[in-house]
């Protein structure tokens, strides 16, 4: 079974620095998709970056990147000069399987990000 | 609009009672997928669909919970005999044909809330 660790309930940082978003999985699957979304108040969860499991290059996406480090099992991702708008839930979530027919994905319970003017 | 739809956005159900959850996928978009969130956690996933063939329904918790994409388009959760805890918010996502790391498109999510 595929489970995801968010050990961050919650983070700070001040406006235009960088903070780091912890998140660890566990899996059997040789073949996996890693993703982070950011969920705001509003409710609606918006895609951020993917990182496939044969990719050797860390994704980046803009001001987001992933640091995944496929050993330990760990895909954090980077938010560089963070922003009032960046304040939201996060969340880090891994899909099985490396084809069209992929499936379910299985969701951490997320870390809550505040931006600090 | 473009994104994918969700109605109605908020539900009330008293115990007992049965409802209906409509969701409009981007047209197009091959997969489909229900997410049940409850307050202050992840999404957990509960079907997929792909076309009208529904592939996988192992998170649907119990038979009270059925989902149906008759036509391969819009797509309907259905929960009889709604208990207090399925309170949540309910989320579909669609994903269009290609290899797998294709984002998925949430739409706003219905929030359902039974007394």
């Amino acid at each position: 079974a595929q489970k995801i660790t968010q050990t961050q309930p919650g983070m700070f940082v001040q406006e235009k620095e960088a903070v780091t978003l912890d998140c660890t999985y566990d899996t059997s699957d040789q073949s996996y998709g890693l993703f982070w979304y950011k969920q705001p108040s509003s409710g609606e969860m918006i895609f951020l970056i993917y990182q496939g499991s044969y990719d050797e290059q860390n994704a980046t996406e803009g001001r987001y990147s992933l640091n995944f480090q496929k050993a330990r099992k760990s895909a954090n991702l980077v938010i560089s000069a963070s922003q009032l708008g960046d304040s939201a839930m996060y969340f880090c979530a891994m899909r099985e399987g490396y084809n069209t027919n992929a499936g379910k994905s299985t969701f951490g319970d997320g870390t809550t990000l505040t931006v600090k003017p | 609009g473009a994104g994918v739809s969700q109605s109605p956005r908020y539900k009330v159900a008293k115990r007992g009672q049965d409802v209906a959850l409509r969701c409009d996928p981007i047209s197009g978009h091959v997969s489909l997928f229900w997410y049940q969130q409850a307050l202050g956690q992840g999404p957990e996933f509960l079907t997929y669909f792909q076309n009208e063939a529904q592939l996988d329904k192992s998170g649907l918790p119990s038979d009270r919970f059925f989902a149906e994409r008759p036509e391969g388009s819009v797509s309907t959760l259905k929960i009889q005999r709604t208990q207090q805890e399925d309170s949540a918010v309910y989320l579909c996502a669609s994903r269009s044909r290609g290899l797998s790391y294709n984002e998925q498109f949430f739409g706003p999510g219905t929030r359902l809330t039974v007394l």
